[in-house]
């Protein structure tokens, strides 16, 4: 079974440039999550979606960051314009869903990231 | 809130030595706890979870972590280090807001394994 893809793997751009990041969950995972790690920090939610809707977006930036997730399966997150301190590691998970199915927990499964460089 | 502390950004051991990761956490209710393990240039990996259970959780490669309410601890030990292992682990604690699971991680911990 494939895994959580992201694309692309790295990224250098200028500061003021627009960037985006791609990601495709794991098969009939309904939830879907954007986590931006920080360089020696964990990671961080950004946006959570259920299926289609973003539950739990409260730490998006919203003057600069979008994401959508048309028919709820791909992703997308957009930065525009980026801002040196945009720099990090921006990791997609997915999951059957946020809670529990028959008592036990879903796991989160990650992609391996995107590193965005900002200049 | 929920909040998790690793202490030590770093821990370097052997190989064949005792692993000991700490991890004390913060919770206003019963929390569910995590480990995660992230090699380099990768996603992280769900190494094992408490879920109100026993409070002595195995999980893959050999980790295994116990659950300390008393001192709100949830330390990962493995007895043996194998350079394979070496990677950055993350904490991570969820009080289940919402009915949804979304963990907060703790800052990392590097684990070195020498030769």
């Amino acid at each position: 079974e494939a895994g959580v893809v992201q694309s692309p793997r790295y990224k250098i751009i200028e500061k003021k440039q627009p960037v985006a990041f791609w990601c495709n969950p794991i098969s009939g995972h309904n939830t879907l999550y954007w986590y931006r790690q920080n360089l020696g920090q964990g990671p961080e939610l950004l946006i959570r979606y259920e299926n289609e809707e973003a539950v739990d977006d409260s730490q998006l930036p919203k003057d600069r960051f979008s994401a959508e997730r048309l028919k709820g399966v791909d992703s997308t997150l957009k930065i525009q314009p980026a801002e040196l301190g945009d720099s990090a590691v921006y990791l997609c998970a997915s999951s059957l869903d946020a809670g529990t199915s028959g008592g036990d927990y879903n796991e989160q499964f990650f992609g391996p990231g995107t590193r965005l460089t900002v200049l | 809130a929920q909040s998790v502390t690793q202490l030590g950004s770093h821990v370097s051991v052997s190989e064949g030595a005792l692993v000991l990761l700490r991890c004390n956490y913060s919770s206003s209710v019963p929390p569910y706890l995590f480990w995660y393990v992230q090699y380099p240039n990768q996603g992280l990996q769900l190494l094992l979870k408490y879920t109100s259970a026993a409070t002595l959780v195995k999980g893959i490669n050999g980790f295994e972590a116990e659950f300390k309410k008393s001192e709100t601890s949830f330390h990962l030990t493995k007895p043996s280090a194998h350079m394979s292992d070496a990677a950055e682990y993350f904490c991570a604690v969820s009080d289940a807001s919402g009915g949804s699971y979304i963990p907060t991680f703790g800052r990392g911990t590097s684990l070195i394994v020498h030769p």
